[in-house]
């Protein structure tokens, strides 16, 4: 079982959809959770960072943990083929990078 | 800002040879860097922490002497990918942590190494 498991999609939805991207994690230790947007032959970009369990809005994103549940979401509103990129979840037990295990990343296509 | 520029973008060589990729910090001092590595479809894969003025540390079954690290200072690492072959081809991708409480890691763009 991977520590982190996210399906890689691929995920098509029509412009204006609300996006819900889903990562599961078996670690409890884990106390940081990321999401990171990654278009073709790019680096990921930062979208969300949180620690602990919540919610976190930031713009059209919406970051949420359950850690009880072991599971992370990410909602993306008003969605654009702009949108439309790998969406990867990753998480790490401190900060700073270290020991931070990814998903396997969520292909989306956000159709006009 | 946090912003980590990673240079070439893209390289195309032969067998045989090395080459070198750059990661900087452009406005923040990076005290550790992070190498991943990444197959088209895949997720990034650790392959070594860069600290600044001391050796790397490898992830297991990554070859130190086939992926010289150097950190020589706190703006600047670079991978240099040593005789370098086909099955060597790949994203390379570079990260810089700013410091402090609560800081993610913030990614360069990435190079594409082809080695013919």
């Amino acid at each position: 079982q991977k520590e982190v498991e996210q399906d890689p999609g691929p995920l098509s939805v029509p412009e204006g959809a609300i996006v819900s991207l889903n990562c599961t994690y078996s670690n409890s230790a884990f106390q940081y959770f990321m999401w990171y947007r990654q278009y073709s032959r790019k680096g990921p970009e930062l979208l969300m960072y949180t620690y602990s369990s919540g919610n976190k809005e930031d713009g059209k994103f919406t970051a949420q943990v359950d850690k009880s549940s072991k599971y992370i979401s990410l909602f993306i509103r008003d969605s654009q083929p702009s949108d439309s990129a790998t969406y990867l979840c990753a998480m790490s037990v401190g900060t700073g990078g270290f020991k931070t295990i990814f998903g396997a990343g969520t292909r989306l296509f956000v159709k006009a | 800002g946090a912003v980590v520029s990673q240079h070439p973008s893209w390289v195309i060589c032969k067998s045989g040879t090395s080459v070198k990729i750059e990661c900087r910090s452009l406005d923040f001092q990076a005290t550790t860097m992070f190498w991943y590595r990444q197959f088209p479809k895949q997720s990034l894969m650790l392959m070594a922490t860069s600290n600044e003025g001391s050796k790397a540390t490898y992830e297991q079954g990554v070859e130190k002497d086939k992926f010289l690290i150097n950190h020589a200072s706190l703006t600047l690492s670079t991978l240099t990918v040593t005789s370098a072959h086909p099955e060597d081809s790949s994203f390379y991708i570079c990260s810089a942590y700013t410091g402090g409480e609560s800081q993610p890691q913030h990614f360069g763009d990435g190079t594409r190494l082809s080695i013919l």
